[in-house]
């Protein structure tokens, strides 16, 4: 198993705030995905990033895949409450299930008005 | 994106009794799907992946004869909790690729609540 790390595991800040959370590892992965979960839900697919410095744009969400392919970041502009939620990131690597995910431990994050 | 739907949402079942949850893909057709499980405040573990036509691959840890998969077509796979305990409560997601392969993407069902008495 490819291990990603997360950081930070929780954030709390206010409507308008900015926030960066990061995916880390010592791994190379195919593809990477950020996801958003809610409680008591799936998890939601947010995007898919695939190239060595690649960057995502998704509404007030800026994602970026880091030129080796070890490493991610979420960045979130003017937060609002409505993303408030758990973000997990997730590496594809092969293995002998075919290719699976691997996730982070996630950001638990609170956006409060 | 393609849905995935589970099976019960959430089930309460006394200790040594066996619980089935179904995954299926709903507009799509997955030969591969994945089961994770979760506990409160962390992330997704992989269990098993489910294949369709043959033998699920179970990692580490997970033990095959407690948690029975079978892949019956190309749109269903149910995971099996047998005499389920208290410890085996937790949160149980399934997932299946879809959209662009390529890129490797899974989309999940909405999980079920699995709480054992």
């Amino acid at each position: 198993t490819q291990l990603l790390e997360q950081s930070p595991q929780f954030l709390s800040i206010q409507e308008g705030e900015n926030l960066t959370v990061y995916c880390n590892s010592s791994s190379v992965f195919s593809s990477l995905q950020w996801y958003r979960q809610e409680p008591g839900e799936g998890p939601v697919l947010l995007v898919t990033v695939v190239t060595g410095g690649e960057v995502k744009k998704l509404k007030r969400l800026t994602f970026q895949f880091g030129d080796a392919r070890k490493d991610s970041s979420l960045h979130i502009t003017a937060a609002q409450p409505g993303d408030t939620g758990l973000y997990l990131c997730a590496g594809s690597s092969y293995s002998n299930s075919g290719y699976a995910l691997n996730f982070g431990k996630g950001t638990s994050l609170l956006v409060t008005p | 994106g393609a849905v995935v739907s589970q099976h019960p949402s959430w089930v309460i079942c006394k200790s040594g009794t066996s619980v089935k949850i179904e995954c299926r893909s709903l507009d799509f057709q997955a030969t591969t799907m994945f089961w994770y499980r979760q506990f409160p405040k962390q992330s997704l573990m992989l269990m098993a992946t489910s294949n369709e036509g043959s033998k699920a691959t179970y990692e580490q840890g997970v033990e095959k004869d407690k948690f029975l998969i079978n892949h019956a077509s190309l749109t269903l796979s149910t995971l099996t909790v047998t005499s389920a305990h208290p410890e085996d409560s937790s949160f149980y997601i399934c997932s299946a690729p879809a959209g662009n392969l390529g890129r490797h993407e899974q989309f999940f069902g909405p999980g079920t609540r699995l709480t054992v008495l």
